[in-house]
């Protein structure tokens, strides 16, 4: 089975950098998972790292330490629409996705 | 194109009756997967379905929950005497497969309220 953490809450300035960790206890892994959810609204994809290290997208990079069984991501320039909740899912080698509880972050002036 | 559509998008039901819900996937995607978000939770994983395989169903919770999927395509979702604890938004998302992103593209979720 798959075993997923991640922080439940986090707070960062408008412009500053977070980073949001994740980690994961699974067989059979095939890859991890970002996606963005705005309060009321279906979840949105952001990233999927198959292969160890950091892959960026605009203000938006995203880490994999399959070793380590670990991932961040991190968010650059934070902007106030950045308020969300960032959930962590993990994709098993049979296809089916697990997700953590997800992180709310909130954004402050 | 179109995404993936979720019907009804809310609906408010009696304890104790049955509810089915819908889920159109987008067009050519060979897999579909049920979700429940409960209010400030995560999503629950519930079923997963792949092609032609037997769909994964590790994550009902319980008798009372059915899925299926007709043609490859349609879903429904069909949930038996609904209890009050089966209030949740219902999240269908399908996917591409044998590609390397597998980015599961949502719905806008069914909102259910038992009463």
């Amino acid at each position: 089975g798959q075993n997923i953490d991640q922080p439940t809450e986090m707070t960062a300035t408008e412009g500053a950098i977070v980073q949001i960790n994740c980690t994961y206890q699974t067989s059979g892994f095939n890859g991890l998972f970002w996606y963005q959810q705005h309060a009321g609204e279906a979840p949105t994809f952001l990233s999927y790292n198959v292969l160890d290290g950091l892959e960026e997208k605009g203000r938006f990079s995203s880490f994999l330490s399959r070793s380590k069984g670990y991932s961040y991501l991190l968010l650059k320039e934070l902007q106030m629409k950045d308020s969300a909740s960032y959930l962590c899912a993990v994709r098993s080698n049979a296809g089916k996705s697990t997700f953590g509880d997800g992180t709310t972050l909130t954004v402050k002036p | 194109g179109a995404g993936v559509s979720q019907s009804p998008s809310n609906k408010v039901t009696e304890k104790g009756k049955d509810v089915e819900l819908r889920c159109d996937p987008i067009s050519g995607h060979t897999a579909l997967y049920w979700y429940r978000q409960s209010l400030g939770q995560g999503l629950e994983f519930l079923i997963y379905f792949q092609g032609n395989s037997a769909p994964d169903k590790s994550g009902l919770p319980s008798d009372r929950f059915s899925a299926e999927r007709t043609g490859g395509s349609v879903s429904t979702l069909t949930i038996q005497r609904t209890q009050q604890e089966d209030s949740a938004v219902y999240l269908c998302a399908s996917s591409f497969t044998g590609t390397r992103n597998y980015e599961q593209y949502f719905g806008p979720g069914t909102r259910l309220t038992v009463t």
